[in-house]
């Protein structure tokens, strides 16, 4: 069974540039999330979907990030402008279940690091 | 403000020692405790989804417990390898899932 693909694995960029990260979960699971960890720091969640529909985003800094999941299917995520604070790991991961009360497992992509100069 | 505390936040371990570490979490509310091994370059893999207090898993020589009354979870490694090297996350759920920071093991051969 493929995992959960990720790309880019790494990227640099300078400040007030635009990113894009693209995620492509395990076949048949309808929940997708996307996390910030921060070196030193648990992951934040930022977005989750359910299907093509948002979960949660409620700490997506929405003046920045945007994510969609058209076709339910693989998800991008996108940051304009970049600031210094955006320096992280990015992590997309999928679940089988709706995820309802977080009792499932989740299933992640290997990251994709950005920093940000 | 929920918040979920590891300890020690890195610890160093002599090859073919056992050893373990805490996930505390708060104790009202509890759907789940999630323990995850992130090795470097890698993705976090799940080891262990409790549920239920009293829960005790086990996967080759890694284990844990779970104290849903009191908010903690133990993970135990018995006889450290190398390979055993890697952050351990543990994540809470009252519905959606809080992380910890994470307990960084590094064995030494």
């Amino acid at each position: 069974e493929a995992g959960v693909a990720q790309s880019p694995r790494y990227k640099i960029i300078e400040k007030r540039q635009s990113v894009a990260f693209w995620c492509n979960p395990i076949s048949g699971h309808a929940t997708l999330y996307w996390y910030q960890q921060i070196l030193g720091q648990g992951p934040k969640l930022l977005i989750q979907f359910q299907n093509n529909g948002v979960v949660d985003d409620s700490q997506l800094p929405k003046d920045r990030f945007s994510a969609e999941r058209l076709k339910g299917v693989d998800s991008t995520l996108k940051i304009q402008p970049a600031k210094l604070e955006d320096s992280a790991v990015y992590l997309c991961a999928s679940s089988f279940g709706g995820g309802a009360r977080g009792t499932g497992e989740l299933f992640f992509g290997e990251g994709s690091r950005l920093t940000v100069l | 403000i929920l918040n979920v505390e590891q300890s020690p936040q890195s610890l160093h371990v002599q090859e073919g020692d056992s050893t373990n570490f805490t996930c505390s979490f708060p104790s009202s509310n509890f759907y789940a405790l999630h323990w995850y091994r992130w090795e470097t370059a890698k993705s976090p893999e799940a080891l262990f989804v409790m549920t239920l207090n009293g829960d005790e898993k086990k996967k080759g020589r890694i284990s844990a417990t779970l104290n849903t009354k009191e908010g903690y979870s133990y993970l135990y490694i018995k006889g450290s390898q190398p390979e055993d090297s890697a952050t351990y996350l543990c994540a809470f759920s009252n519905y959606q899932l809080i992380w910890g920071a994470g307990t960084k093991l590094i064995i030494k051969p």
